[in-house]
């Protein structure tokens, strides 16, 4: 086990909807990247957060927003929720610098009706 | 174009037998090479990290070919345990994302 829990497991949304996935880093990991793999596909980087702010984005729009705590935990936010937004979302947390280690958490599966 | 390209299978061997994926990147700044099994409905696991000169752990071969920025991964004596999918990944010096290809589904029938 890498140390790195997510809830929920899974969910269920229909669209328009808004969700919130939240992630907890492996202990003294300050950082923080989600990723989005959909079905047959492999993982999509969304964004990475480094103490608390933006430490890189990759190509979502901006209704995916996220957040980190002082105690490193992490929130995926997606706003209107649309049906291609239906994936296994992954977060991964690693400590600064190279960032060639990343331990993955067991992911959320959300589903959009 | 994907910046990391794989053949995404499926495979079907018969257990015992050798296997080989491989996988193509684009971007030339890449510089670590990885190898990640994911298991049905699990998270992406490091299978084993790609070095220049090739590297064995086990039953698993990677090599790198930098020049034609190509990756490879042998998989010998297959066991059941093996029956996956491989995810190949790159990542830029300085860059903060692991970039995955779409990965390739192996199943090892007995």
């Amino acid at each position: 086990e890498t140390g790195v829990t997510q809830s929920p497991t899974h969910l269920i949304k229909t669209r328009g909807q808004q969700v919130t996935l939240r992630c907890s880093s492996q202990s003294g990991h300050n950082t923080v990247s989600w990723y989005q793999q959909a079905l047959g596909q492999g993982p999509q980087f969304i964004f990475q957060y480094y103490r608390e702010e933006e430490n890189g984005r990759g190509n979502f729009p901006p209704r995916f927003s996220g957040l980190q705590f002082p105690n490193y935990s992490s929130e995926l936010n997606v706003n209107a929720l649309e049906l291609d937004d239906s994936a296994l979302y992954l977060c991964a947390s690693s400590l600064p610098g190279p960032q060639d280690t990343q331990y993955f958490g067991p992911g959320t599966r959300l589903t959009v009706l | 174009r994907k910046e990391v390209e794989q053949d995404p299978g499926p495979f079907n061997v018969p257990e015992g037998a050798t296997v080989a994926f491989n996988c193509t990147y684009s971007n030339s700044a890449s510089q670590s090479f990885f190898w990640y099994r994911q298991d049905c409905r699990k998270e992406p696991k490091l299978l084993m990290s790609v070095y220049s000169s090739g590297n064995e752990d086990g039953r698993f071969t990677a090599q790198l070919n930098r020049a034609s920025q190509y990756i490879s991964l042998l998989i010998r004596d297959s066991k059941l345990s093996d029956s996956a999918t491989y995810l190949c990944v790159a990542i830029s010096a300085g860059a903060q994302k692991l970039v995955f290809g779409q990965g390739t589904r192996l199943t090892i029938n007995p």
